[in-house]
């Protein structure tokens, strides 16, 4: 059984540029979350998609936005890259259940550097 | 905002001595807990959770976490530990009345065990 997976693994972006990550969430599973972890710092919520729409969204730019597909797999798209998004995003899959979030499961993440 | 607050950033033990890592968190109202594992080089992994029931929960590996809610408090422990338990530590909180979906993370405990 597959676990969360994540690509690319590594990126090198500059400034201005646009990037998009790619997520395929655990068997079975059919919500997916982002989240930007700082280095030194707990990841930070970006936002959660569900059933194809972006449910909930935490305190980032609308320079950051995603999409999911119908086989719920997920893509987090930045804009106007600036040096402050330098992060290693993570992916966390789930089941939604009867009104709240199952237990989220990280994938690997994808190192954004941004020179 | 709910925050959560991980006040030990850097614990250096040897190996067979206790653990305690301390978290607290802000919400007043109900709330899911979690500790989750980063081993160096790998992705966030779940140790343990606590949504309902026995306020002692325990996870893998042999680790062990009390929920006190009097004290918001969700400390982390483990009576022995050893040299593959060098990793960091992240807690997070879920409200679980608010309908919100994210995790809440803290800022994370470095533990390194000297063998």
């Amino acid at each position: 059984d597959a676990g969360v997976t994540q690509s690319p693994t590594h990126l090198i972006k500059t400034r201005g540029q646009q990037v998009t990550l790619r997520c395929s969430p655990k068997s079975g599973h059919d919500t997916v979350s982002w989240y930007q972890q700082a280095l030194g710092q707990g990841p930070q919520f970006i936002f959660q998609y569900y059933e194809e729409e972006e449910r909930q969204r935490g305190n980032f730019p609308d320079r950051f936005s995603g999409h999911q597909f119908p086989n719920y797999s997920s893509e987090l798209n930045v804009n106007a890259l600036l040096l402050g998004d330098s992060a290693l995003y993570l992916c966390a899959s789930s089941l939604e259940l009867a009104g709240y979030t199952d237990t989220q499961y990280f994938g690997p993440g994808t190192r954004l550097t941004v020179l | 905002a709910q925050s959560v607050s991980q006040h030990n950033h850097h614990v250096i033990l040897s190996e067979a001595a206790s653990l305690e890592l301390g978290c607290n968190y802000s919400y007043g109202g109900t709330v899911n807990l979690f500790w989750y594992v980063q081993y160096p080089g790998q992705h966030l992994q779940l140790l343990l959770k606590y949504f309902s029931g026995d306020p002692l929960v325990k996870g893998i590996k042999g680790f062990e976490a009390e929920f006190i809610k009097s004290k918001f408090s969700f400390n982390l422990r483990k009576p022995s530990v050893q040299w593959s338990d060098t990793a960091e530590y992240f807690c997070a909180v879920i409200e679980v009345d608010t309908g919100r979906r994210a995790l809440t993370f803290g800022s994370g405990t470095r533990l390194q065990v000297q063998p």
